[in-house]
C-alpha cells in the first residue's frame, strides 16, 4: 500500500542555520509534491509545489527538491529564524489525482 | 484571513447532540472538501465536492452528513458521534478539484475543534 513518511516527527535547530525536512514515498509514483505549513490552533497553508520533472524548486528562503529514483523530496528553510517554527507537511499528489498528506514533521527554531 | 472561514472555531457535544460545522470560502473555487484531523495521524479527507456535487466519501460513517448547497458554501451534520470523534475538522477548497488538475493547491480554514462527551 501507499506509504509517506516524513522522517524526525521533530526537529530543532539554531536560529540562522539551515533546517532540512525529509518526506518519503513508497509503493506509487506521484507527479508532483505539494509543502504545507501548519501553525497550532490553524489551518495547513500550501507553501510550494514541486512536479516530477523538476529537481528543484526556490521561492525566497525556502528550497524543495524532488528525487523519483530515490523516491524522496528534501524541503530546506535557510537562514531560519524562529518564526519558521511550525509544522511542516508534505503531500504528494498522484497524475489521477489523489493527493495523501504525511504525518507532518514539527519543527522548532531557537534563538 | 485565509479566504476560507469556518465555524464555530470551538465545538463541545455530548454522543446524543445534533449540530452542524460550517465553512465558506470567498475564492471561487469550484471544489471545496472535509479533512479531519486527530493528534499524531495524518490528515483524513473525509468528502469531497466539485460544483456541489459529492465526487467522493472516503467511507466516512454516517453519523456525518455533508452538505454542499453551492460552491461557496459547505456543511457538515453531524449527530450521535463518538468520544473518538473528537478531532480538528478542517474545510478547505481549490480551484479545480484533484482529479481536474492535479496540481490544484488545497486552501484551508482554521478548523473546528470538536470534542465529544
Amino acid at each position: 500500500s501507499q506509504k509517506i513518511e516524513q522522517n524526525s516527527e521533530a526537529l530543532n535547530i539554531q536560529e540562522g542555520k539551515t533546517a532540512t525536512l525529509t518526506c518519503n514515498y513508497t509503493n506509487y509514483s506521484p507527479a508532483y509534491l505539494q509543502w504545507y505549513r501548519q501553525d497550532p490552533g490553524r489551518g495547513p497553508v500550501f507553501l510550494l509545489l514541486i512536479r516530477e520533472n523538476e529537481k528543484e524548486k526556490r521561492k525566497e528562503r525556502l528550497k524543495v527538491t524532488f528525487d523519483t529514483t530515490l523516491k524522496q523530496s528534501l524541503f530546506h528553510i535557510t537562514a531560519s529564524q524562529p518564526a519558521d517554527s511550525a509544522t511542516y507537511l508534505c503531500a504528494p499528489v498522484t497524475s489521477y489525482g489523489k493527493l495523501t498528506f504525511g504525518q507532518g514533521t514539527i519543527l522548532t527554531v531557537h534563538p | 484571513e485565509t479566504g476560507v472561514t469556518q465555524t464555530p472555531r470551538h465545538l463541545v457535544m455530548g454522543m446524543t447532540n445534533k449540530k452542524s460545522l460550517k465553512c465558506e470560502q470567498h475564492l471561487g473555487h469550484n471544489a471545496m472538501y472535509w479533512y479531519k484531523q486527530s493528534a499524531k495521524k495524518p490528515l483524513e479527507l473525509m468528502f469531497v465536492y466539485n460544483f456541489k456535487e459529492q465526487t467522493e466519501n472516503n467511507s466516512v460513517p454516517s453519523r456525518f452528513s455533508p452538505e454542499c448547497p453551492n460552491s461557496s458554501h459547505l456543511f457538515l451534520h453531524l449527530h450521535t458521534l463518538q468520544p473518538e470523534d473528537s478531532a480538528l475538522y478542517l474545510c478547505a477548497s481549490s480551484p479545480q478539484e484533484f482529479r481536474d488538475r492535479a496540481n490544484s493547491p488545497l486552501h484551508f480554514g482554521n478548523g473546528t475543534r470538536l470534542t465529544v462527551t
